[in-house]
C-alpha cells in the first residue's frame, strides 16, 4: 500500500524564522511530488512541485526533494502568521498513474 | 477563484433527501477527482474520472453516486446519507499525470 507519511503537528514558529515541513513516501518509483497549503475552511492550493532529486525555489519556499532517502520537504523562510496554514504532501505513484496519495498534513502556526 | 467551480458552496439536508453536488472545470484538464474531507481528518479519495470513466472507487457506500457526463463535468449524487456523512465535498481536476486544481469545495451537514 502506498503511504505518504507526516507529522501531524502543530508545528509553532516565531515570526521571521524558517519553518521545516517533512514528508516520506513508500512508493520508490514516485515521479511527482506537490506541496499544497490549505487554510481553515478553504480548499487545498498547489505552492510547490518538484519532480527531480534536489532543491527547487520559489520566493521564499524551498522544496527538496531526495528519493534516494524517499523524503520531500517544505522550508518557508521568513515566516509570517500568514503562513498559518495546514501543509498538506501529495506523491504521484510509479507508473504514470494520476491518482496522488495524500499526507494527513502537517499544522503550521507562526506566531507574532 | 480557481478554474474549477462547485455548487452549491453549503448545503444542508435531512436523511431522506436526494441533492447533487456539481463540479465544473474551465481548465482543459482530462481527470476529474471527489473527495470527502472531515473535520480533523486528513483527505480521503472518493472517485477518480479520466476521459469520462471511472477508474476508482475507493470501497465508497453507495448512497453516493458519481456521474461525469463529459471531461468538464462531474456530479456526485447523494441520497440516503447519515449524519457521519456531514464534511467538505472536495472536487479536482488534472491533466494527469500532475498537480491537482481542487474547486472551493460544499460544505454539507446532514440532520
Amino acid at each position: 500500500q502506498k503511504e505518504v507519511e507526516q507529522n501531524s503537528g502543530p508545528l509553532s514558529v516565531p515570526e521571521g524564522a524558517i519553518a521545516s515541513l517533512n514528508c516520506t513516501y513508500s512508493d520508490r518509483g514516485s515521479q511527482s511530488f506537490f506541496w499544497y497549503r490549505q487554510y481553515s475552511g478553504k480548499s487545498p492550493e498547489l505552492i510547490m512541485s518538484i519532480y527531480s532529486n534536489g532543491d527547487k525555489e520559489d520566493g521564499r519556499f524551498t522544496a527538496q526533494l531526495n528519493k534516494a532517502s524517499q523524503y520531500v520537504s517544505l522550508l518557508i523562510r521568513d515566516s509570517q502568521p500568514s503562513d498559518s496554514a495546514t501543509y498538506l504532501c501529495a506523491v504521484n505513484p510509479s507508473g504514470g498513474s494520476y491518482i496522488p496519495t495524500f499526507g494527513r498534513g502537517t499544522s503550521l502556526i507562526v506566531h507574532p | 477563484e480557481t478554474g474549477v467551480t462547485q455548487t452549491p458552496r453549503h448545503l444542508v439536508m435531512g436523511m431522506t433527501n436526494k441533492k447533487s453536488l456539481k463540479c465544473e472545470q474551465h481548465l482543459g484538464h482530462n481527470a476529474m477527482y471527489w473527495y470527502k474531507q472531515s473535520a480533523k481528518k486528513p483527505l480521503e479519495l472518493m472517485f477518480v474520472y479520466s476521459l469520462e470513466e471511472r477508474v476508482e472507487n475507493n470501497s465508497v457506500p453507495s448512497r453516493f453516486s458519481p456521474e461525469c457526463p463529459n471531461s468538464s463535468h462531474l456530479f456526485l449524487h447523494l441520497h440516503t446519507l447519515q449524519p457521519e456523512d456531514s464534511a467538505l465535498y472536495l472536487c479536482a481536476s488534472s491533466h494527469a499525470p500532475g498537480q491537482q486544481f481542487f474547486g472551493p469545495g460544499t460544505r454539507l451537514t446532514v440532520l
